[in-house]
């Protein structure tokens, strides 16, 4: 348990739908990311933020949309996904203090 | 940040050693050496991490060389738990983790 806790753990969409990705930390952090993870690849960074203001998109399309209200909290809200979406997306937050950053355990994803 | 070079898998025994090389010639003088593992379908779990002298905590020990070239994460005893890939990253002073393919050890009984 890292503290770091993503919810729903799987999901299943089809093209048309809206849903949301939610991860939550209360481990004082305040830095947040997002990456993706397809099968058998490496994780991909898709977005950090800092102070709840995002610092880094990492070229992700626009049909993945992050919200970070508060230093705790970080979503992440999908629409018009495509079957290649289909992957694991993991969260992390950042102690800066000893440098390492924490993930939660993801949310696999598959659309359908 | 530098580009690392891992082996893509090893295997040891159980009660053995593990030993994981990991190549990061282009380092430069800012960039730590970080050392996570994923066990499967869950989230990458932080090893150790260090810049130049040699590290040891609970999990493993990283021995980083003189000219910072290569480093080496070390598993005293490596259980059937540690089953896993292991990722070698190189970070910048810009807090953003690059993971490679990483190295898949299967520790065998």
């Amino acid at each position: 348990e890292t503290g770091v806790t993503q919810t729903p753990r799987h999901l299943v969409m089809g093209m048309t739908n809206k849903k949301s990705l939610k991860c939550e930390q209360h481990l004082g952090h305040n830095a947040m990311y997002w990456y993706k993870q397809s099968a058998k690849k490496p994780l991909e960074l898709m977005f950090v933020y800092n102070f709840k203001e995002q610092t880094e998109n990492n070229s992700v399309p626009s049909r993945f949309s992050p919200e970070c209200p508060n230093s705790s909290h970080l979503f992440l809200h999908l629409h018009t996904l495509q079957p290649e979406d289909s992957a694991l997306y993991l969260c992390a937050s950042l102690d800066r203090v000893s440098e390492k950053l924490f993930f939660g355990s993801g949310t696999q994803l598959s659309v359908l | 940040d530098a580009k690392t070079t891992q082996p893509p898998s090893m295997d040891c025994a159980e009660g053995r050693a593990a030993n994981l090389p990991c190549n990061h010639s282009t380092i430069s003088g800012n960039e730590y050496v970080y050392w996570y593992r994923q066990i499967h379908s869950q989230g990458p779990q932080y090893i150790i991490h260090g810049l130049k002298n040699n590290e040891t905590n609970e999990m493993a020990s990283l021995i980083i060389t003189e000219d910072r070239k290569s480093s080496t994460l070390i598993l005293p005893h490596a259980t059937l738990r540690d089953t896993a890939v292991y990722y070698c990253i190189a970070r910048g002073s810009s807090y953003k983790l690059i993971f490679g393919s990483g190295t898949r050890l299967l520790v065998r009984p």
